[in-house]
């Protein structure tokens, strides 16, 4: 299994509203990120967790909430999001640093949410 | 901390032609490693090729091949033969061996006519 599932696919919500994005994988990958991507445009690091903690957290506003419950799960809590918080929030997967073999160093991404802030 | 750079907002190709798409790259780390990453339309994340700067040997994966010259911080890659199911933006990526973190250039989007 070389999957990431992303969930949902899309989504449309308020301003005042708190929704959560899920991610998932199974290929014993110790290393979950959370990308923001933006039309025509690179994806950007918003959180990096390593072995279920976080490591990384580029400065992201506070009204993003990161979670890891374990090894295959990831989560992203949102709340109180502006309209320019809509974008493409991608998951991938990755072996940590640290790990021997090549494969598994590339991020393997989910398909990503489609998110739209009204 | 790896900077990636990708001079060509846009490509186009020939069906069955040949392409190039050029990437260069800096990094202070020592051994690290490089991507292509394919994002069609929709949107899925793709890895392409991979190469690990230790390996002299350039990558090649069916149609796809990369030249990497690492003295130069180079890392193009060649897609012969176009399909136009290639069509897609190309991200170039880095990442070093002492993190997780990936860096992404800003993209060359190709176009593949017919």
């Amino acid at each position: 299994d070389t999957e990431v599932t992303q969930t949902p696919k899309h989504l449309v919500m308020g301003m005042t509203n708190k929704k959560s994005l899920k991610c998932e994988q199974h290929m014993g990958h110790r290393a979950m990120y959370w990308y923001k991507q933006k039309a025509k445009k690179p994806p950007e690091l918003m959180f990096v967790y390593s072995y279920e903690k976080l490591s990384i957290n580029e400065s992201v506003p506070s009204r993003f909430s990161p979670e890891c419950p374990n090894s295959s799960l990831l989560n992203l809590h949102l709340h109180a999001l502006q309209p320019e918080d809509s974008a493409l929030y991608l998951c991938a997967s990755s072996q940590p640093r640290g790990t021997d073999a090549i494969e598994g160093k590339e991020a393997f991404f989910g398909q990503g949410t489609r998110l739209t802030v009204v | 901390a790896q900077t990636v750079t990708q001079s060509q907002p846009e490509m186009s190709v020939q069906e069955a032609e040949t392409v190039t798409l050029s990437c260069t790259y800096d990094t202070s780390e020592s051994d690290y490693y490089l991507f292509w990453y394919k994002q069609p339309p929709s949107r899925q994340m793709i890895l392409v090729i991979r190469q690990e700067a230790y390996k002299q040997q350039n990558a090649t994966e069916n149609r796809f091949s990369v030249n990497f010259q690492k003295a130069a911080k180079s890392f193009s890659l060649k897609i012969s033969d176009s399909q136009l199911g290639d069509a897609a933006m190309y991200f170039c990526a880095a990442r070093g061996t002492s993190g997780s973190r990936l860096t992404f250039g800003e993209g060359t989007q190709l176009t593949v006519n017919p």
